[in-house]
């Protein structure tokens, strides 16, 4: 596609329910990141791919998060059992480059703002 | 570890005003350097890109340079509008970039401009 498409763009939720946040790369693009931004706070590193391939998932909050990348394209952030505190505007980048290449910079998609009441 | 930060946090000026936005970061072996605008509740729009080799890059009243040597970037923007209104961001994609991958970002200098 012609840009990152991150879908929801709202999500509304109840404490305690399971929620799957997508993102659409654009097409090549073998780097993609995963990042949070509370309200009013800087972003939060999550986890990010190369290819399909996540080199280290230590940047998750806790273990309600995980990610997966499929066919080195689309990728999928779920949070179980969501707390308040996981509300948050999650947002999805992805680059042309493998992490070696790095000539490429970053495009960024429009984000899903989450909601846990 | 790669760090970047960003001066000033906040900054408000007058309409018209030319500006620079500092932006630092403590390792030099970095592949490129990119300046992000964040409007409130929106994503990220890049700006300025540069490459590790190149010194400065421009877009219209926007000016990004580089001095990897010293690990600063300033971007400069000339006669601003309250519609430059907006977080700005730094960002460097580093070479080692540790358990972030390899792009670091700055925690962003709030500009508002006043009319």
């Amino acid at each position: 596609g012609a840009g990152v498409s991150q879908s929801p763009s709202n999500k509304v939720t109840e404490k305690g329910k399971d929620v799957e946040l997508r993102c659409d790369p654009i097409s090549g693009h073998t780097a993609l990141y995963w990042y949070r931004q509370s309200l009013g706070q800087g972003l939060e590193f999550l986890i990010y791919f190369q290819g399909n391939s996540a080199p280290d998932k230590s940047g998750l909050p806790s273990d309600r998060f995980s990610a997966e990348r499929t066919g080195g394209s689309v990728s999928t952030l779920t949070i179980q059992r969501t707390q308040q505190e996981d509300s948050a505007v999650y947002l999805c980048a992805s680059s042309p480059d493998s992490g070696t290449g790095g000539l490429s910079g970053y495009t960024f998609g429009s984000g899903t703002r989450l909601t846990v009441v | 570890k790669q760090e970047v930060t960003q001066i000033p946090a906040a900054l408000s000026v007058p309409e018209g005003e030319n500006l620079v936005l500092n932006c630092s970061f403590t390792d030099s072996a970095i592949y490129n350097l990119q300046w992000f605008r964040q409007d409130p509740g929106k994503g990220l729009t890049s700006l300025l890109l540069i490459q590790s080799s190149q010194r400065e890059q421009t877009s219209g009243r926007l000016n990004a340079s580089l001095d990897k040597s010293s690990g600063r970037s300033t971007l400069y923007i000339a006669a601003s509008q309250p519609g430059d209104s907006a977080t700005y961001l730094c960002a460097v994609r580093s070479r080692d970039g540790g358990s972030q991958g390899n792009l670091i970002f700055g925690k962003g200098t709030k500009l508002s401009v006043k009319p």
